[in-house]
């Protein structure tokens, strides 16, 4: 099935560094969701997005819904320990009952 | 409130077993998922339900029988797995299926001998 370009599929960064991802697709979706998975757990949302253009944050994260529709970006700054884990993009159509992900970016933190 | 539940957190079979994995979320919601998640992959979709009915098999194999008694519990049924039935499975849910956020669940860790 379909599935989102998400880039970089690895990150190895400091402490204290600035993270930046990003998916891209094709084709437009109407809703574009960032989740957070650590090891043996579920996915946690992050952020949602429903609109182009949009921006928001939540605490030092920051996503935005890409104004083509198409792609998306998360931004983390000055990371710490806890944010290692595998990131996830996701979007989806409208109409569309199903959600699309990325493959995927998998942060490590040197401290 | 944003939680979902599932039991058990780890399950081990073998492959004569019958078994069920419980998904349970009180947000009202009226929409769950089943996934499968294998290692360092996104998850996939197996099952949507919408309202109470089956609304999307992604062609899961039988052995896997979903069921969903109210509109707020989903059970996923298992029999006669395979070894590489192995793998994280998470459930989810929304509001509604069309163009809406998913909560996932922690997930059971399954493994079939």
């Amino acid at each position: 099935g379909q599935q989102l370009n998400q880039s970089p599929q690895s990150m190895f960064i400091q402490e204290g560094e600035d993270v930046s991802m990003n998916c891209t697709s094709s084709s437009i979706f109407n809703t574009w969701l960032w989740y957070k998975q650590d090891p043996g757990e579920g996915p946690v949302l992050l952020i949602a997005l429903y609109k182009a253009g949009e921006l928001t944050s939540n605490g030092r994260l920051t996503a935005q819904f890409g104004i083509t529709r198409k792609d998306s970006f998360l931004n983390i700054s000055a990371s710490i320990p806890s944010d290692v884990g595998i990131y996830f993009c996701a979007g989806q159509r409208q109409g569309a009952q199903k959600l699309v992900f990325g493959q995927g970016t998998r942060l490590t933190i040197n401290p | 409130d944003t939680e979902v539940t599932q039991t058990p957190k780890h399950l081990v079979m073998g492959m004569t077993n019958k078994k069920s994995l419980k998904c349970e979320q009180h947000m009202g919601h009226r929409a769950m998922y089943w996934y499968k998640q294998k290692a360092k992959k996104p998850p996939e979709l197996m099952f949507v339900y919408s309202y109470e009915k089956l609304s999307i098999n992604e062609s899961v194999p039988s052995r896997f029988s979903p069921e969903c008694p109210n509109s707020s519990l989903l059970n996923l049924h298992l029999h006669a797995l395979q070894p590489e039935d192995s793998a994280l499975y998470l459930c989810a849910s929304s509001q509604v299926v069309y163009t809406d956020t998913q909560y996932f669940g922690p997930g059971t860790r399954l493994t079939v001998l």
